[in-house]
C-alpha cells in the first residue's frame, strides 16, 4: 500500500492572509499527483493534475508545484476567502496510470476565518 | 449533464443485512471505482473495474462484492461479512484522455443500526 501523507490536518486562517499546505507522496514510479477541493455534502471537486517535475499550475487564486524527485506537492491559496473552507485532498498515480485507482492522502481540512 | 449519480444518499441497515448502493455514470468512462471513507482516515479502494464483466480487489475488499455488468453501471454490496460497514462511500470514474482526472459522485452514507 502506497504512503501518501497531507500536512497540516486542519487549518485555520484569518480571511485575506495566504496560506500553504503539503503533500508527500512516493518518489517511485510516479505517474501524476492530482489535487482535489471537497466541500461538505458535494463531490470533490478537480483542481490540478500534474505530471512533470517542476509543473506549476494555477486556478485563480489557487496554485500547485510539483516536485517528482523529493516527492512532495505544495498547495497555495492567495488571499483567502470564505468559500475556500474545504478539504483539500491530494492523491498519487503510480506507472499504472491510475487506472487501478489513486491513494489519497487524508486530506487539509482548511476553515477560513471572517 | 454528465456526471455520477450515487443512490441512495442515505441508508440504514440492520446487523446482518446485504444492502448495494447504486452507481451509475454517463460519462462514457471506462474504468471506476469505489472508495471509503472514514473518520480521520483518507479514501480507501475497495474495488475497481477497468472494463465491463471485470473488476479487482482494492486496499479493503473483504465484506464487499461488486459487479458490472453494463460500463454504465457498478453496484457495491456490502455483505454482513463486512465487520464495520458504517462509513461513508463514494463511487467514481475516471478519464483517461484527460490526464487521467477522477470524477467522484455525491457518496452515500450507510449507517448500521
Amino acid at each position: 500500500i502506497l504512503n501518501v501523507e497531507q500536512s497540516p490536518q486542519s487549518l485555520h486562517v484569518q480571511e485575506g492572509d495566504s496560506t500553504n499546505f503539503t503533500c508527500s507522496f512516493p518518489s517511485s514510479n510516479f505517474y501524476a499527483l492530482h489535487w482535489y477541493r471537497w466541500e461538505t455534502a458535494k463531490s470533490p471537486e478537480a483542481l490540478f493534475v500534474m505530471t512533470l517535475n517542476g509543473d506549476e499550475k494555477k486556478k485563480g487564486r489557487i496554485s500547485a508545484t510539483l516536485n517528482t524527485k523529493e516527492g512532495y506537492s505544495y498547495l497555495y491559496i492567495k488571499g483567502s476567502q470564505p468559500e475556500d473552507s474545504a478539504t483539500y485532498l491530494c492523491a498519487f498515480s503510480d506507472s499504472g496510470g491510475g487506472a487501478d485507482g489513486l491513494t489519497f492522502g487524508k486530506g487539509t481540512h482548511l476553515i477560513i476565518q471572517p | 449533464d454528465g456526471g455520477i449519480t450515487q443512490s441512495p444518499k442515505y441508508l440504514f441497515r440492520k446487523e446482518g443485512q446485504n444492502v448495494t448502493l447504486s452507481c451509475e455514470q454517463n460519462l462514457n468512462h471506462d474504468a471506476m471505482y469505489w472508495y471509503r471513507q472514514d473518520p480521520g482516515q483518507g479514501l480507501r479502494l475497495i474495488y475497481y473495474s477497468q472494463i465491463v464483466n471485470d473488476f479487482q480487489k482494492g486496499d479493503i475488499a473483504e465484506g464487499y462484492s461488486v459487479s458490472r455488468e453494463k460500463k454504465e453501471s457498478f453496484p457495491l454490496t456490502v455483505t454482513s461479512a463486512q465487520k464495520n460497514p458504517t462509513a461513508f462511500y463514494l463511487c467514481a470514474s475516471i478519464s483517461t484522455g484527460t490526464g487521467n482526472t477522477i470524477y467522484f459522485g455525491e457518496g452515500s452514507w450507510l449507517t448500521v443500526v
